[in-house]
């Protein structure tokens, strides 16, 4: 697609329960990244894929939390057992990878509330 | 942790002015530094980016100064309009460790028509 596609845009969850958030990069994007942004605050890194290279998790808060990425191509973060302060808007960014001149291509995030 | 800090957290600059947001990096290896610039509602998009083998470069009204040996750059929106509100953030990435993008904690603009 024309650009980095993120769903749902939007989710309202229970304290407890599991939730997948969904991202689709550009295609021929071979670097694809999640970061979490807290109300009002920056970005933190959680984690990053890099073909077919063990992913880098290193950002990832605790391991309620994990990601995939099939076929080099879509990715899924699943949260385990939510917790309120997982609330956040989740951005997924692609790029070509390595050390071009390459920014990254952001999702429009998906906005999740943990009630 | 490697970190990128970012000042001001918020500025309020008039139509026409010149807003300067200031970005500064530890002792590591850095060689790409971008900015992103995010309206509300969206995710962050790349505006303008320099290598630190530049001192400076232009884009329109956006100008990034690279300032090596202090370690700090900045951006300067010349010209400040309402429509450059929005969120700003600095950026860096190592040339190590895989790529991934190191972020300021951004900077919220207001241009006051």
């Amino acid at each position: 697609g024309a650009g980095v596609s993120q769903s749902p845009s939007n989710k309202v969850t229970e304290k407890g329960k599991d939730v997948e958030l969904r991202c689709d990069p550009i295609s021929g994007h071979t670097a694809l990244y999640w970061y979490r942004q807290s109300l009002g605050q920056g970005l933190e890194f959680l984690i990053y894929f890099q073909g077919n290279s063990a992913p880098d998790k290193s950002g990832l808060p605790s391991d309620r939390f994990s990601a995939e990425r099939t076929g080099g191509s879509v990715s899924t973060l699943t949260i385990q057992r939510t917790q309120q302060e997982d609330s956040a808007v989740y951005l997924c960014a692609s790029s070509l990878g390595g050390a071009g001149m390459d920014g990254y291509t952001f999702g429009s995030g998906t906005r999740l509330t943990v009630v | 942790q490697q970190q990128v800090k970012q000042s001001p957290q918020s500025l309020i600059v008039q139509k026409g002015g010149i807003s300067i947001i200031n970005c500064a990096y530890e002792n590591t290896a850095f060689d790409y530094f971008p900015w992103y610039q995010q309206f509300p509602g969206k995710g962050p998009a790349l505006l303008i980016a320099i290598r630190p083998d530049v001192s400076e470069k232009k884009e329109g009204r956006f100008t990034i100064s690279f300032n090596k040996s202090a370690k700090q750059f900045s951006l300067h929106i010349m010209d400040s309009q309402p429509g450059d509100s929005a969120t700003y953030f600095c950026a860096a990435r190592p040339n190590t460790g895989g790529f991934k993008t190191i972020f300021g904690a951004g900077t919220r603009l207001f241009v006051k028509a």
